[in-house]
C-alpha cells in the first residue's frame, strides 16, 4: 500500500516558538493531503486540506494564521504551528485522500509537546 | 449533521473469545465505511472497508465487519481475539471527507 511519512515523530518546544511538521508521500503523488489533530483518548479532528499549488482549505474553527499549511510539491505537505502554546500540544496526523482503491493512508503522526 | 458513534469507550475480552466493536452512523447518502486500528503514538492503520456489494467484509488480521443498512451499523468482529489485538479502533465514514467515531479501546487479556 501507499506510504506516508511524517517528520519529526516527536517534538518538544518552548511556548512562543514555531514548529514545522513535514508530511511526505513516498510512493505516490498527491495534489491534496489532509491534516488531523488528535487529543489524548479522542478521535481525529480534521483541521485542513492542503492543496498543491493553491491555498489550503481550513475547517471551521481552525485558525489559519496559527496553523500554516503549505503544499510545496506533489510529495510534500507541511504544517507549521506558529507561536505555539501548551494548548497546542497534541498528536498531528496527515493522510492521503482516498486512493483509486478507495483507501486512505495515514502518516505515523507527530507528537507535539509545548512547554 | 453527519455523525459516527462508537458507543463503547472500552471493550474487554479474553484471548480466544470472539470480539465485537460497535459502530453506528448517521449520514446522508451512501457513504463508504472504514475501520482503522491505532497503536500507541502511531498513525492509523487500515483494517477494512465497505463500498458496495456483500454486507460482510473481511479485512486484515482476521477482522471482519458487517454492514447493516437498516440499522446503519458497521460493527467490527473477530472470531478469536489475540492479546496483540489490544489497541484503539476507529470507525469512519467517508462522503466528501472523513468522519471518525470517538474510538474504542480494545483490551484482550491472556
Amino acid at each position: 500500500g501507499a506510504v506516508v511519512s511524517q517528520h519529526p515523530s516527536w517534538v518538544i518546544c518552548k511556548s512562543g516558538t514555531s514548529v514545522k511538521i513535514e508530511c511526505r508521500s513516498l510512493d505516490f503523488q498527491a495534489t491534496t493531503m489532509f491534516w488531523y489533530r488528535q487529543f489524548p483518548k479522542q478521535s481525529l479532528m480534521l483541521m485542513a486540506t492542503s492543496n498543491e499549488g493553491s491555498k489550503a482549505t481550513y475547517e471551521q474553527g481552525v485558525e489559519k494564521d496559527k496553523f500554516l499549511i503549505n503544499h510545496a510539491s506533489l510529495t510534500l505537505s507541511t504544517l507549521t504551528v506558529t507561536s505555539a502554546h501548551p494548548e497546542d500540544s497534541s498528536f498531528y496526523i496527515c493522510s492521503s485522500p482516498l486512493s483509486q482503491s478507495d483507501t486512505q493512508y495515514f502518516g505515523p503522526g507527530t507528537r507535539l509537546t509545548v512547554l | 449533521a453527519q455523525s459516527v458513534a462508537q458507543p463503547e469507550d472500552q471493550v474487554n475480552v479474553a484471548e480466544g473469545n470472539p470480539l465485537t466493536v460497535k459502530c453506528t452512523y448517521s449520514v446522508s447518502g451512501n457513504p463508504y465505511l472504514f475501520w482503522y486500528v491505532q497503536y500507541p503514538n502511531r498513525g492509523l492503520q487500515f483494517l477494512l472497508k465497505y463500498i458496495t456489494g456483500d454486507n460482510l467484509v473481511k479485512g486484515s488480521y482476521g477482522f471482519e465487519a458487517e454492514f447493516n443498512k437498516s440499522q446503519t451499523s458497521f460493527h467490527l468482529k473477530k472470531p478469536s481475539a489475540l492479546v496483540s489485538d489490544s489497541a484503539l479502533y476507529f470507525c469512519a465514514v467517508a462522503l466528501n471527507k472523513f468522519y471518525f467515531g470517538s474510538g474504542t479501546k480494545l483490551n484482550v487479556k491472556p
